[in-house]
């Protein structure tokens, strides 16, 4: 089946515009990642869905960053007055998150490659 | 708090010869720990997990890990590298039952022909 999708796959942006990065997940997954990318790192956690609220934003950098899940299926990051340091490959992930306190696999996205001139 | 150490940036073997990717890990409670896998302009896919089963733990493509309590470890191996097996790889440790990953730096593996 089709897995998570993410777009667009590239932005290059200027300093100081808005973005917004879609993420498109698994179909009935209800859990929702979102994860930063930056060069020659792993990925750093964002903010976590569990349907359509933010149960967990407290990787979210500043208040630049804001993301939405209105229907809790797609998602979009939104990054405003951007800055040469938002560069990254922004990762999205989605899980089933079946109760019972096991630790579900995520699934993730291809990426989105921000550039930030 | 959780953390995870990838030992090698950077690892280089010759295509038939085994691959050892390691991984140690520092976490309070029972540990979640994932290996996945990243080719260039690809999402990050799965390799294995261990989850409080059996510490020997098979994956796709033929890799393998073990986790070692007592050194705080868990090492993705194979046996025999393939050239299609360059590529990003992530240690990724969580508590059991929470969600946020936690993630290595990533072990750039080269398979030389």
């Amino acid at each position: 089946g089709a897995g998570v999708s993410q777009t667009p796959s590239n932005k290059v942006t200027e300093k100081g515009k808005y973005v917004e990065l879609r993420c498109d997940p698994i179909s009935g997954h209800t859990a929702l990642y979102w994860y930063r990318q930056s060069l020659g790192q792993g990925p750093e956690f964002l903010i976590y869905f569990q349907g359509t609220g933010a149960a967990d934003d407290s990787g979210l950098p500043n208040d630049r960053f804001f993301a939405v899940r209105p229907e809790g299926s797609v998602s979009t990051l939104k990054i405003q007055r951007t800055e040469r340091g938002d560069s990254a490959v922004y990762l999205c992930a989605s899980s089933p998150d079946r109760a019972g306190g096991l630790t579900d696999t995520q699934y993730f996205g291809p990426g989105t490659r921000l550039t930030v001139l | 708090a959780q953390s995870v150490t990838q030992l090698d940036s950077h690892v280089s073997v010759s295509e038939g010869t085994p691959v050892l990717l390691r991984c140690n890990y520092s976490s309070s409670y029972s540990p979640s720990l994932f290996w996945y896998v990243q080719h260039p302009n690809k999402g990050l896919q799965l390799l294995l997990k261990y989850t409080s089963a059996a510490t020997l733990v098979k994956g796709i493509n033929g890799f393998e890990a073990e986790f070692k309590k007592s050194e705080t470890s868990f090492h993705l191996t194979k046996p025999s590298a393939h050239m299609s097996d360059a590529a990003e790889y992530f240690c990724v440790v969580t508590t059991s039952g929470t969600y946020k990953y936690i993630f290595g730096t990533g072990t750039r593996l080269k398979v030389l022909a």
